[in-house]
């Protein structure tokens, strides 16, 4: 399948510092990207759905201001954690699409906030 | 209606038996079936998938079975294996529609006894 990446797998900052996390289709054009939020032991949530070239559609109850997502080229986009706190501590997935075709997952990343 | 329903939450298998995991859904548009698999600190990978015009497709030890009246359709894991201990999660979308995310089940822990 399709390679999806992402980067860092792992990232530890302070509280109201801010933190991207970068999502790339190695192989592919990614017409739409996908971010997700994963708490322990439950599923994927989606956060919001970025198309190349236009803004975020962000979900209910997510907040655009503290989550900018960027989709600037059709094999990047970045999630930036704005201010965060030690709430926002959680496992971020990135996933990719090409037009109609499925969807692939990045590796996710670890955000600790301390 | 855009629920998918997972059952069981967890699961316990000895070595060689079947894990049989079960999903269900309401909207009669979703045209794409995956399962994916997610070990612990990583992403979800895309295990086996189906669409609605097939009710079953079978790819080494992973079945799916795919009921479009009852709107049901599982994963079965044959000779279940240690190495498949993991987190499942049935999901469900609209190929058909650019852009669109997965929606997904709450998954499922399945734990293989050897």
């Amino acid at each position: 399948g399709a390679v999806v990446s992402q980067h860092p797998s792992r990232v530890i900052c302070k509280s109201g510092t801010s933190v991207k996390i970068e999502c790339r289709s190695l192989d592919f054009q990614a017409t739409t990207m996908f971010w997700y939020r994963q708490f322990p032991k439950q599923s994927l949530m989606l956060m919001a759905t970025s198309n190349e070239g236009s803004k975020a559609t962000y979900e209910q109850g997510v907040e655009k201001d503290k989550f900018l997502i960027n989709h600037a080229s059709l094999t990047l986009s970045t999630l930036t954690v704005t201010s965060a706190h030690p709430e926002d501590s959680s496992f971020y997935i990135c996933s990719a699409r090409s037009g109609h075709l499925e969807a692939f997952f990045g590796q996710g990343t670890r955000l600790t906030v301390v | 209606q855009q629920q998918v329903k997972q059952s069981p939450q967890s699961l316990i298998v000895q070595k060689g038996g079947i894990s049989i995991i079960n999903c269900a859904y309401e909207n009669t548009a979703f045209d794409y079936f995956p399962w994916y698999q997610q070990f612990p600190g990583k992403g979800p990978a895309l295990l086996i998938a189906i669409r609605p015009d097939v009710s079953e497709k079978k790819e080494g030890r992973f079945t799916i079975s795919f009921n479009k009246s009852a709107k049901q359709f599982s994963l079965h894991i044959m000779d279940s294996q240690p190495g498949d201990s993991a987190t499942y999660f049935c999901a469900a979308s609209f190929l058909n529609q650019a852009g669109t995310a997965l929606i997904f089940g709450k998954g499922t822990t399945l734990s293989v006894s050897s």
